[in-house]
């Protein structure tokens, strides 16, 4: 079974550009994950979707950050503009459905790392 | 105060210890997650718990849910096992679903 897939894999940009991140999810899973990871921290949730919906956002800073996954498989994240506290591993993560609970196990990609200079 | 707490925050242990990682939070959870994570970022799940115990290999998890606490042991250690371990709970629906993570436990396991 393909895992989860991430592209680019590294991505070095300037403060004020944009930058997107695609992720395509284990074929099967509706659940769909993106994470912020700064450096010496854990993971934070930034968005969530069940199918083309989405869960939460609560952490999202939408004033910067957008997220789709329109067909409801694969998805983009994208900064519009970055700035320097962006620098980060940008993970994406999938499940089976977790409608009633998340009662699945999480399947990672391999993330994206970004450095905003 | 962060929702999850891990220790110890490093660890260092001769190959064939037996390991301990601790998680204690402060929310109350639907489940609970022990991840594992590389050097490079790569990130694998080794356990969902919502109560009880697992065990998968050399790995066993526990969870008391009354207490908010759960542990990873890691029996035989081996230089390959040496990673950063995180620890994340998920809050039920009535609280949202979210989800907090520990800042991990850094594990070098020598020789």
């Amino acid at each position: 079974e393909a895992g989860v897939a991430q592209s680019p894999r590294y991505k070095i940009i300037e403060k004020r550009q944009s930058v997107a991140f695609w992720c395509n999810p284990i074929s099967g899973h509706a659940t769909l994950y993106w994470y912020q990871q700064i450096l010496g921290q854990g993971p934070k949730l930034l968005i969530q979707f069940q199918n083309n919906g989405v869960v939460d956002d609560s952490q999202l800073p939408k004033d910067r950050f957008s997220a789709e996954r329109l067909k409801g498989v694969d998805s983009t994240l994208k900064i519009q503009p970055a700035k320097l506290e962006d620098s980060a591993v940008y993970l994406c993560a999938s499940s089976r459905s977790t409608l009633g609970g998340h009662l699945y196990e999480q399947y990672f990609g391999p993330g994206t790392r970004l450095t905003v200079t | 105060k962060n929702e999850v707490e891990q220790s110890p925050q490093n660890l260092t242990a001769q190959e064939g210890e037996f390991i301990t990682i601790n998680c204690s939070y402060s929310v109350g959870i639907s489940a609970l997650h022990w991840l594992q994570q590389h050097p490079g970022g790569g990130i694998v799940s080794l356990f969902m718990l919502s109560s009880g115990k697992k065990k998968h290999g050399r790995l066993i998890a526990t969870i008391n849910i009354q207490e908010k606490h759960s542990s990873l042991h890691i029996t035989a250690s081996h230089p390959r096992d040496s990673a950063v371990y995180i620890c994340a709970v998920v809050r039920g629906p009535s609280a949202g679903n979210q989800f907090y993570f520990g800042t991990g436990t850094s594990l070098t396991v020598i020789p």
